[in-house]
């Protein structure tokens, strides 16, 4: 079965663009879930999607949003880029809820 | 806020020998943990999990233990091998959170040949 897959796997992007990320869970897997991992802050919790439905937000700005497909693909999208936002963003699928989720290898975004 | 584990230290171990790599988590209503090896440049991934009903849980040449009392977890590695050099990731997950998963800072593994 073919793992978490993230497009593009490396992004420059200039302060005040946007960028959209994308993720494709693993077949089946319903529940979707973005962190980002920077060296400061460690891995925080962005969002998590379930069946098109956001269920939990982390404490980011509202520039950082989210959505879920009808087939589980998820996309994040970051608006008005900060320097600060330079990261690589890991997404996460699992089967439901409370078990182990499985993270795809990241899209590292450098904002300049 | 709330958070799990420890600032990033580095454990250094000869290779053959068992590791030992600790955790403490803050939330006391944490029901499930998780553990997460992060090689350089890729995602985190899965080792153990354990559930709050169990105090112990192994796995092939790894084994997770869970103090509640003290909120305390901890992953025990043997017979380390070179390839198990990676940083080590705790996380936790509440009944009522979802998938959020709240992780802790990590640990550097660093097996020498």
């Amino acid at each position: 079965k073919a793992g978490v897959t993230q497009t593009p796997r490396y992004l420059i992007k200039t302060r005040g663009q946007q960028v959209t990320l994308s993720c494709s869970p693993i077949s089946g897997h319903r529940s979707v879930s973005w962190y980002q991992q920077t060296p400061g802050q460690g891995l925080q919790f962005l969002f998590e999607y379930f069946s098109e439905t956001q269920r939990n937000k982390g404490n980011f700005p509202g520039r950082f949003s989210g959505r879920q497909f009808s087939n589980s693909r998820s996309e994040m999208n970051v608006s008005t880029l900060e320097l600060g936002d330079s990261a690589l963003y890991l997404c996460a699928s699992s089967l439901g809820t409370g078990g182990v989720q499985y993270f795809g290898p990241g899209t590292r975004l450098t904002v300049t | 806020g709330e958070s799990v584990g420890l600032h990033l230290p580095t454990l250094s171990v000869q290779e053959g020998d068992n590791s030992i790599i600790n955790c403490a988590y803050s939330n006391s209503a944490s029901d499930y943990f998780i553990w997460y090896k992060q090689e350089s440049g890729k995602g985190p991934q899965f080792i153990i999990d354990i559930r709050s009903n169990m105090d112990k849980r192994q796995g092939q040449r790894v084994t997770v233990l869970l103090n509640k009392t003290v909120k305390h977890l901890s992953l025990q590695i043997a017979a380390t091998q070179p390839g198990d050099s990676a940083v080590y990731f705790c996380a936790e997950n509440r009944d009522n959170a979802g998938n959020m998963l709240t992780f802790g800072g990590g640990t550097r593994l660093m097996v020498k040949p």
